[in-house]
C-alpha cells in the first residue's frame, strides 16, 4: 500500500511565477490536509479538502493561494505570484472516511523562491 | 482554539541516556494527541498516539508518552535513546469528534551524540 505521494520534492521558482504542489492521498483515504513548515517553525494547517469540496480553509492566506481535490487526480496546492517568504516546506496529510482518524503525511514539497 | 507547546527547542544527549519532551496543549473540550518524529531530510512518521483509554501509550522504537488530563500535558519518554534518535520531534492535537485538523509544536530538535 503506497503511502501518500507527493510531487515534486523540491521546487525553485523565482518571484512572480505560479508553483503547483501535487499530492496523492494514500489509497482508501478521501481526506487530505495541507500544512506549511517555515524554518524553524511547526508545521501550520493551511487547508482541508475532501473529495471535489474544501472543508476548511482558515489556514491558507487569503490572496494568491489555492488548493483543489478534484474526483479523479491528486490534491493541488497553487501559489500564484510567489514572493520569497512561500519558501518553505509544504506537507501534504491524508486520512480515511472518518474524520477524527491518524494523519499520515507525505515527504513534503520544499519550495525554494529565489 | 488550541494550542501546543513544546518546552525545548533543542536537546543534546549521550547515547544511553534518558529522554523527557516536554509537550503542553490548551483546549478544553476532548482531545487527540500524537507525538511524530522527522528524521533528518524525510518525512513525518508516527511515533504515538492517544485517544482514549490508558493513559499510558506505547509506540514505535521504544518510545511512551503519558496523557496527564489535569496538567494538559502529554509528555513523550525513552529510556535509553540512540544516536538513530537524532531527529526532530512534535507534539500535535486535534479537537477529536470528527474534526481532525492537527495543531502541532515548533518542534524540539533532538541530538543524541554516540
Amino acid at each position: 500500500n503506497a503511502g501518500v505521494m507527493q510531487n515534486p520534492r523540491h521546487l525553485v521558482r523565482r518571484r512572480g511565477q505560479e508553483a503547483r504542489l501535487r499530492c496523492s492521498p494514500m489509497k482508501g483515504h478521501s481526506h487530505v490536509y495541507w500544512y506549511r513548515q517555515l524554518p524553524e517553525e511547526g508545521l501550520k494547517f493551511m487547508v482541508y479538502l475532501q473529495k471535489e469540496n474544501i472543508i476548511d480553509e482558515s489556514g491558507m492566506p487569503k490572496e494568491r493561494f489555492s488548493a483543489e481535490f478534484p474526483k479523479e487526480g491528486p490534491s493541488i496546492l497553487r501559489i500564484q505570484q510567489v514572493v520569497r517568504g512561500d519558501s518553505a516546506a509544504y506537507f501534504c496529510a491524508s486520512s480515511p472516511e472518518r474524520g477524527s482518524e491518524t494523519q499520515y503525511f507525505g515527504p513534503g514539497t520544499r519550495l525554494l523562491v529565489l | 482554539a488550541q494550542s501546543v507547546s513544546q518546552h525545548n527547542h533543542h536537546v543534546i544527549l549521550s547515547e544511553a541516556a534518558s529522554l523527557e519532551l516536554g509537550c503542553n496543549y490548551s483546549y478544553g473540550g476532548t482531545v487527540n494527541l500524537f507525538w511524530y518524529v522527522q528524521y533528518p531530510g524525510q518525512h513525518l512518521q508516527l511515533l504515538l498516539k492517544y485517544f482514549s483509554g490508558d493513559p499510558l501509550v506505547k509506540g514505535i522504537k521504544g518510545f511512551e508518552a503519558e496523557f496527564i488530563k489535569s496538567k494538559f500535558s502529554f509528555n513523550l519518554r525513552k529510556p535509553s535513546v540512540q544516536w538513530s534518535d537524532t531527529a526532530e520531534y512534535f507534539c500535535a492535537v486535534n479537537a477529536g469528534s470528527g474534526y481532525s485538523t492537527l495543531t502541532f509544536g515548533k518542534g524540539t530538535m533532538l541530538l543524541v551524540s554516540p
